[in-house]
């Protein structure tokens, strides 16, 4: 079974400021997806980014870019630019595709706090 | 573009009852996967349909149950309700073909008392 963990329940960043948070998983598997999602007040769970296993380029989207290194099984998140509607749960995710489910095995998150 | 929503909002129910939780998935998608997320803890799977049938399923009992509409709209069911079923339960919905990306409703509320 794959397993994901974040080792920081909780960070802080000044706004504009960059902030990392990191994320290590466990798996045998060659091929899979890495996410990011975030998960603000509201509840809502939202995509903010995706990696997958055989690309060997870190993915980006806009102020939100990923350290991913498959030896070491590790996925980072850096946020650039720090925003205070950046402030939220933040959750690393797993998934090995395959005949007959999607499954997503999330970590217990990292509350990231952004002070003005 | 209509995302993925989900009904009730909040529910409150006691222990022992049965309790149906709803889900329409985004516009296009024909999988929906559903979430069980505890306070302060990330979302476990509960289980997958696709083609009105459970693909897979996660570590939960019997009491959780599912069903898959023509529409590809879903049900969560859960019976004898606990008071450790007390959580947010998320529906995310996926294409098939693009399983890799799941994308989520709002979630439930559910409270046992």
């Amino acid at each position: 079974a794959q397993t994901v963990t974040q080792s920081q329940p909780e960070m802080s960043v000044q706004e504009a400021e960059t902030v990392t948070l990191s994320c290590t998983y466990d798996t045998s598997e060659s091929n899979y997806y890495l996410f990011w999602y975030k998960q603000p007040p509201s509840r809502q769970m939202i995509l903010v980014i995706r990696q997958e296993a055989y690309k060997q380029q870190n993915a980006t989207e806009n102020r939100f870019s990923v350290n991913f290194q498959k030896a070491a099984k590790s996925f980072s998140l850096k946020i650039s630019d720090s925003q205070l509607g950046d402030t939220a749960m933040y959750f690393c995710a797993f998934m090995k595709p395959g005949a007959g489910s999607y499954q997503l095995t999330f970590g217990k998150g990292t509350k990231l706090s952004v002070i003005p | 573009d209509a995302g993925v929503t989900q009904s009730p909002t909040h529910l409150i129910k006691t222990r022992g009852q049965q309790v149906t939780l709803r889900c329409s998935p985004k516009s296009g998608h024909d999988t929906v996967s559903w979430y069980q997320q505890a306070l302060g803890q990330g979302p476990q799977f509960i289980f997958q349909y696709y083609e009105e049938e459970e693909r897979q399923r996660g570590n939960f009992p019997d009491r959780f149950s599912g069903h898959q509409f023509p529409n590809y709209s879903s049900e969560l069911n859960v019976n004898a309700l606990l008071l450790g079923d007390s959580a947010l339960y998320l529906c995310a919905s996926s294409l098939v073909a693009r399983g890799d990306t799941q994308y989520f409703g709002p979630g439930t509320r559910l409270t046992v008392l």
